[in-house]
């Protein structure tokens, strides 16, 4: 079946430039993930959505970062005011509800702020 | 803070050694643990996962769970070039505890292995 899709693969924006990056996850996985991955770094948790429940916004680095999932399906990643060090691969991943249901990650958006 | 720590390497082993990647983790709690490696420039993929004590193993690759330690590790037997990745320990710390989700990550290990 399909797998997470994440969209555009790559994106140049201008600094100060909003951006929405897309996520759409396995059909029946309520779970969804963000993270940011810079060049030669670990993953860096940005946020979560389970279900119906508030999402788990924790891991967002400042106000300029917001995320939505609309209809328990597809989310949408914006960075407003776009900064040259948000420039990193963004992934997404989704899971089953089930506490031992591991991710399937995204191929990732490649973010270059100029 | 809960936490999963994992040596950031480089780890170089020579082609058909066996590699041992190490993962230590702060909650005793946790339920389920992962291995996803990462190859340069690529998205992670699950390559193992392990619930209970002891060894799971499929093809060349053992995980090697003990809880009282709070202690993973995979080995990759006969390892390949092909095996040069970053290899990935995740954690579940339990069903909706903690920041993160479900699932805390470490860093990463960096496994090159020569030919």
């Amino acid at each position: 079946g399909a797998g997470v899709s994440q969209s555009p693969s790559n994106k140049v924006t201008e600094k100060g430039k909003d951006v929405e990056l897309r996520c759409d996850p396995i059909s029946g996985h309520t779970a969804l993930y963000w993270y940011r991955q810079s060049l030669g770094q670990g993953l860096e948790f940005l946020i979560y959505f389970q279900g119906n429940s508030a999402p788990d916004k924790s891991g967002l680095p400042s106000d300029r970062f917001s995320a939505e999932r609309t209809g328990g399906s597809v989310s949408t990643l914006t960075i407003q005011r776009t900064q040259q060090e948000d420039s990193a691969v963004y992934l997404c991943a989704s899971s089953l509800q089930q506490k031992n249901s591991p991710l399937h990650f995204g191929n990732g958006t490649r973010l270059t702020v100029t | 803070q809960k936490e999963v720590e994992q040596n950031s390497g480089p780890l170089s082993v020579p082609e058909g050694a066996i590699a041992s990647l190490n993962c230590t983790y702060s909650d005793r709690g946790s339920q389920s643990f992962f291995w996803y490696r990462q190859y340069s420039g690529k998205s992670p993929e699950l390559i193992m996962s392990i619930y209970s004590n002891g060894d799971k193993e499929d093809g060349r690759f053992t995980a090697q769970l003990n809880k009282a330690s709070q202690y993973v590790s995979l080995l990759i037997r006969d390892s390949q070039p092909s095996d040069s990745a970053t290899y990935l320990c995740a954690v579940n710390m339990g069903p909706y505890g903690g920041s993160q989700g479900n699932l805390i990550f470490g860093k990463g290990t960096k496994l090159s292995v020569k030919p």
